[in-house]
């Protein structure tokens, strides 16, 4: 697509269950990147991905968040007995590579609520 | 540590100048970048300075001193539609971006 695809845009879910958010990159984009961003926050680093490279997973927060990238292209960040602290809109970005003038470019988000 | 600051909030008059300061503090140094974020949408990528000086494109323009770890964005001519928060964020020694909290630019009339 033209741009970076993210799915749902919102999801509304209850305390303890599991959410999967799906970010669909721009084609030939070997970087990808998850944030998130809390009300009035700036942007919280999560999971990088860059080619067949092992992911950077320093900024997850708890074990109870995990992702993947199949294929190189499509990821899906997973969050396990949500909690209402994950309450948040988790941005996706891609890149063409990384290094020196490579801007990221970002989806519209998903907007997760935990009642 | 690494540390990206920018004031929370800054109000400015249509069609007068502001200008939005960064100072940073990261290990390693490869550009420091400006984002533009509308609320409630994703940011979008304004500017790019890795070479100090000034970056000029249009109503913005964007200044780099390596040596003092400091950035502006001037946005001239103001307009209503640039009201927005401006996001500031530093290309680091391993190349992930660290990101400033963002300045919440309001425009009044």
């Amino acid at each position: 697509g033209a741009g970076v695809s993210q799915s749902p845009s919102n999801k509304v879910t209850e305390k303890g269950k599991d959410v999967e958010l799906r970010c669909d990159p721009i084609s030939g984009h070997t970087a990808l990147y998850w944030y998130r961003q809390s009300l009035g926050q700036g942007l919280e680093f999560l999971i990088y991905f860059q080619g067949n490279s092992a992911p950077d997973k320093s900024g997850l927060p708890s074990d109870r968040f995990s992702a993947e990238r199949t294929g190189g292209s499509v990821s899906t960040l997973t969050i396990q007995r949500t909690q209402q602290e994950d309450s948040a809109v988790y941005l996706c970005a891609s890149s063409p590579s990384t290094g020196g003038f490579q801007p990221q470019h970002f989806g519209d988000g998903t907007r997760l609520s935990i009642l | 540590g690494q540390n990206i600051d920018q004031p929370t909030e800054m109000t400015a008059t249509e069609g007068a100048i502001v200008q939005i300061n960064c100072t940073y503090q990261t290990s390693g140094f490869n550009g420091l970048f400006w984002y533009q974020q509308h609320a409630g949408e994703a940011p979008t990528f304004l500017s790019y300075n890795v070479l100090d000086g000034l970056e000029e494109k249009g109503r913005f323009s964007s200044f780099l001193s390596r040596s003092k770890g400091y950035s502006y964005l001037l946005l001239k001519e103001l307009q209503m539609k640039d009201s927005a928060s401006y996001l500031c964020a530093v290309s680091g020694s391993n190349y992930q971006l660290i990101w400033g909290a963002g300045t919440k630019l309001i425009i009044k009339p």
